[in-house]
């Protein structure tokens, strides 16, 4: 089956950039969704279709996809921004859904 | 404002049955595709099942395929996952999650619930 793959843990001081990474066969072909999870609440969208902020979201997100691999952009982290961040994408086919494995954004 | 709230958690037995539903509002239901994402305890997320925007096609993760069953009801706003046959790997918050597609499918999602608690157990 499919398989998306994140690095499990990215950690950098506040104001730093941080980098998210997600790789997967089919990412040059099918957009890639980024969804940040904070302790005990339901996940929230931060970029879509690659590269495109939701409205509410703050401008320091960013997403860019090359190939066969995609990155969320967190430039100048805050403390608040420390989540579980997920991508996700489609099968070549369209027909299946599927997240990578999650990393763990440590801002301190 | 985009709402969607699920109901119909709960504890239950290994090959037993749960219906899960979600009710909408805030936009036009009938023109978004809707998803379930479920969440077990301390692990990521794992996208369950999709249905278009006129029912007429669904979406499956090989993991339920064959004991769920999703659907709607368009004239109530309400989206429904019945759950046959369920195990303790099932055991999950289950989310309902709207599609950002006007119109289309595109197995995202841009909002979602606050998720219903599932637990498969004897």
């Amino acid at each position: 089956s499919y398989e998306l793959t994140q690095p499990p843990s990215v950690s950098v001081s506040p104001g730093q950039t941080a980098r998210i990474t997600c790789s997967g066969d089919a990412l040059p072909k099918k957009y890639a969704y980024w969804y940040q999870q904070k302790s005990g609440q339901a996940p929230v969208l931060v970029i879509y279709e690659d590269s495109k902020r939701p409205s509410g979201i703050p401008e320091r997100f960013s997403g860019s996809s090359s190939g066969t691999m995609a990155t969320l952009t967190i430039s100048g982290a805050q403390v608040e921004d420390e989540a579980d961040y997920y991508c996700y994408s489609t099968d070549s086919s369209g027909n299946h859904g599927v997240f990578g494995g999650g990393t763990k954004l440590t801002v301190l | 404002e985009v709402q969607l709230l699920e109901s119909g958690g709960g504890l239950v037995q290994p090959g037993g049955s749960l219906r899960l539903s979600c009710a909408a509002s805030g936009f036009t239901f009938s023109s978004y595709a809707m998803s379930w994402v479920r969440q077990a305890p301390g692990k990521g997320l794992e996208w369950v099942s999709a249905i278009s925007g006129s029912g007429g096609s669904t979406y499956y993760a090989d993991s339920v395929k064959g004991r769920f069953t999703i659907s709607r009801d368009d004239s109530k706003n309400t989206l429904y996952l019945q759950m046959n046959s369920l195990r303790a790997e099932d055991t999950a918050v289950y989310y309902c999650a709207k599609d950002p597609l006007y119109g289309g499918n595109s197995l995202a999602f841009d909002y979602w619930g606050q998720g219903t608690l599932v637990t498969v157990s004897s």
